[in-house]
C-alpha cells in the first residue's frame, strides 16, 4: 500500500506566475484535501475534493483552484501568485464514507517560494 | 478568528517524564478532535483522536483528554522519549464525516531532553 505522494518537493516562482501542484492519494481513499501551512502556523484548509467534485472550501480566493481525477489523484492550481502564497502545501487523503470520521493521511508537502 | 488555539509554542521535558500538551477551542460544533505530530520536512502524522462523546482515549503512551465544558483538550505522553521531539498540532472537525475538514492550531514544539 503506497502512501500519499506530492510533487514537486520544492518550487520557486515569481510574483504573477501560475503554479500546479500534484498529489497522489493513498490506495482505497476517495477524498483529497489541500492545506496551506505558512511559516510558524498550523495548516489551513484550502478545499477538499470528493469523487471529482469540490466538497468544501476554506477562506481562500478563487485564484486557488483544484481538480480531482478518476483515480482520485488531485491538482492544486494557484494563479497570479503573490508573495504571501509562499508556504508549505500539504495534501491529505481519506476515505469519506457516511458519518464516520476517517483519519486524513498527509503527504510530505510541496514547499513553494514566491519571489 | 482562531477557532483552535495552542497557547504554548514550545515545551521542554526530561526523558521519562510526562509531557502535557494543551489545546483550547471555541467552536461548540466541533465533534472530533485529533493530534498530529510533525517532523521537519515531513507531512503531519496522525497520532490519536477522540470523539466529542468521550472524555478520554488512550493508545499506548499517548492519552487524550477532552473537557467539553471548558472547551479544552490535552495530550499526555508518558513516559516521554527523545524520539517524541517534534511539533504537535491539535486539530478539530465539525459535521461528522461529511467533509473531514480539519481546523488546526498553531502547534507546540516538544523537546524531550535525554
Amino acid at each position: 500500500e503506497t502512501g500519499v505522494t506530492q510533487s514537486p518537493t520544492h518550487l520557486i516562482k515569481t510574483r504573477g506566475q501560475q503554479v500546479t501542484l500534484r498529489c497522489s492519494s493513498q490506495s482505497g481513499h476517495n477524498t483529497v484535501s489541500w492545506y496551506q501551512q505558512a511559516l510558524g502556523q498550523g495548516p489551513q484548509f484550502i478545499f477538499q475534493y470528493y469523487r471529482e467534485e469540490e466538497n468544501g472550501r476554506g477562506n481562500f480566493p478563487p485564484r486557488f483552484s483544484g481538480l480531482q481525477f478518476p483515480n482520485y489523484s488531485s491538482e492544486l492550481n494557484v494563479n497570479a501568485l503573490e508573495l504571501d502564497d509562499s508556504a508549505l502545501y500539504l495534501c491529505a487523503s481519506s476515505l469519506l464514507a457516511g458519518i464516520t470520521y476517517n483519519e486524513q493521511f498527509f503527504g510530505p508537502g510541496t514547499r513553494l517560494t514566491v519571489l | 478568528d482562531q477557532q483552535v488555539k495552542q497557547n504554548s509554542p514550545s515545551l521542554s521535558v526530561q526523558e521519562g517524564r510526562i509531557s502535557i500538551l494543551n489545546c483550547d477551542y471555541t467552536n461548540s460544533m466541533f465533534d472530533y478532535f485529533l493530534w498530529y505530530k510533525k517532523y521537519p520536512a515531513e507531512g503531519p502524522t496522525f497520532l490519536i483522536s477522540i470523539s466529542s462523546i468521550k472524555d478520554k482515549n488512550e493508545d499506548g503512551r499517548f492519552t487524550v483528554f477532552l473537557n467539553k465544558s471548558a472547551k479544552h483538550l490535552s495530550l499526555h505522553i508518558v513516559p516521554s522519549q527523545p524520539g517524541d521531539s517534534a511539533v504537535y498540532f491539535c486539530a478539530a472537525s465539525a459535521g461528522g464525516g461529511a467533509t473531514n475538514k480539519l481546523i488546526f492550531g498553531t502547534g507546540t514544539l516538544l523537546a524531550v531532553q535525554p
